[in-house]
């Protein structure tokens, strides 16, 4: 089955600096890759997703880039916030008979003003 | 339109008591999942379902925890005889499964407190 590993599992940047968090999966099949941002007491929500037919996808300041041939994708954010602090999940899908996500543990980002 | 919503918010149980919490899916979503989240940690997964098919159940710790959904909607989690490692906090999501792609949205979340 599909493994998803993150890392940093923390990451303090001051703000207007960027913040790189990166994860690497095992299954070749998968093709969806999404980021959920969940800030403190909240629910996970959705920042950004790319499928395996494209290798980078940008939204404003966030980001997401895509090597297949390593298994690898990365979030990045430039000029960071204060409110960009947040944990951030990467996951990657799976099909085991079922279609599902495999999360990442999270990265704890801390933008400190 | 109306997001995923959980009842009740916070829970605070006895040892030993069984609890049940509720997901409403988003109308239309054919797949919802229960995932557990201990404080500081990761997304557990505890269950899956798509439509009417079996559920997968493989990522639930132990036999006292039990899901079902009834008419391919609402979906209710099942906690006997709590333990204080059940006290997490449980997410439920839906996703309306189009291809092999698609995104997951969360519920606020139960707040699970075994005393």
């Amino acid at each position: 089955g599909e493994n998803v590993e993150q890392h940093p599992s923390t990451l303090s940047v001051q703000e207007g600096d960027s913040a790189v968090i990166k994860c690497t999966y095992s299954d070749s099949a998968s093709n969806y890759f999404p980021w959920y941002k969940q800030e403190l007491g909240k629910r996970p929500q959705l920042i950004i997703d790319i499928r395996s037919n494209v290798g980078e996808k940008k939204d404003q300041r966030i980001a997401v880039t895509l090597n297949k041939t390593a298994k690898h994708f990365s979030l990045h954010i430039t000029e960071t916030q204060p409110e960009d602090s947040a944990v951030y999940f990467c996951a990657a899908n799976s099909y085991t008979g079922f279609q599902k996500l495999v999360f990442g543990t999270g990265t704890r980002l801390l933008v400190s003003p | 339109g109306a997001g995923v919503s959980q009842s009740p918010s916070n829970k605070v149980t006895e040892k030993g008591k069984d609890v049940e919490l509720r997901c409403d899916p988003i109308s239309g979503h054919t797949a919802l999942y229960w995932y557990r989240q201990s404080l500081g940690q990761g997304l557990e997964f505890l269950i899956y379902f798509q439509g009417n098919s079996a559920p997968d159940k493989s990522g639930l710790p132990s036999d006292r925890f039990s899901a079902e959904r009834t008419g391919g909607s609402v979906s209710t989690l099942t906690i006997q005889r709590t333990q204080q490692e059940d006290s997490a906090v449980y997410l439920c999501a839906s996703a309306r499964v189009a291809g092999q792609a698609y995104e997951q949205y969360f519920g606020p979340g139960t707040r699970l407190t075994v005393t």
